[in-house]
């Protein structure tokens, strides 16, 4: 059974620490977003990679965030450092080529204190 | 900018009733449209997605249904079951990008 997984699921942080998601993208997809879902904003675009390269990061404040895919098996977004402002849900998502069908991870509860 | 917005925020039924939702966006210059189910605490699943070039699409009591001209899409659940209860969202991909541009979505409550 083909799945995007993240980890955590949950992480409760002080503010000023570093915050690291990871993603596992469902194998021989060679697109991989993350997505930030908040009450006020809903879903917003953070970044996204087709093979394993960033095409689109302007969603993501760079001063404190970054993402990478290490290889085609892991996705990883980092936040350093955190603040309370940045407690969401997390979401990863991959798909089999551009312009198709996106399948969604079940998301990392992030909340900073 | 793209901007995709749903209406109702929020829809209550009793079951067994037919339902649409909506889902409007300003660009009309889209790729494909996709309509996803979230329950709560849960990552979004996928139910239909239409390319530009179709009108509508269907999956057993769920048909979505696209006008891009317009800029609108409909989604019609037949016979509602208090398991379809759940947020729907929406999202669009723009030409030339392969980001989902999401609507807040309309959170459905199917009541027994």
């Amino acid at each position: 059974d083909a799945r995007v997984t993240q980890t955590p699921r949950h992480k409760v942080t002080e503010m000023g620490q570093e915050v690291t998601m990871r993603c596992q993208p469902i194998l021989g997809h060679n697109t991989v977003f993350w997505y930030r879902q908040t009450m006020m904003q809903g879903l917003e675009l953070l970044a996204y990679f087709r093979n394993r390269a960033p095409l689109d990061d302007s969603g993501m404040p760079k001063d404190r965030f970054s993402a990478e895919m290490p290889d085609a098996t892991l996705a990883t977004l980092k936040i350093q450092p955190s603040e309370p402002r940045d407690s969401a849900v997390y979401f990863c998502a991959s798909g089999p080529t551009g312009y198709t069908e996106a399948f969604f991870g079940q998301g990392t509860r992030l909340t900073v204190v | 900018k793209q901007e995709v917005t749903q209406i109702p925020a929020a829809l209550s039924v009793p079951e067994g009733e037919n339902l649409v939702l909506n889902c409007s966006f300003t660009d009309s210059a889209i790729y494909n449209l996709q309509w996803f189910r979230q329950d709560p605490g849960k990552g979004l699943t996928s139910l239909l997605l239409i390319q530009s070039s179709q009108r509508e699409q269907t999956s057993g009591r769920l048909n979505a249904s696209l006008d891009k001209s317009s800029g609108r899409s409909t989604l019609y659940i037949a016979a509602s079951q208090p398991g379809d209860s759940a947020t729907y969202l929406c999202a669009v991909t723009q030409g030339g990008s392969e980001k989902l541009v999401f609507g807040k979505g309309t959170k459905l409550t199917v009541n027994p």
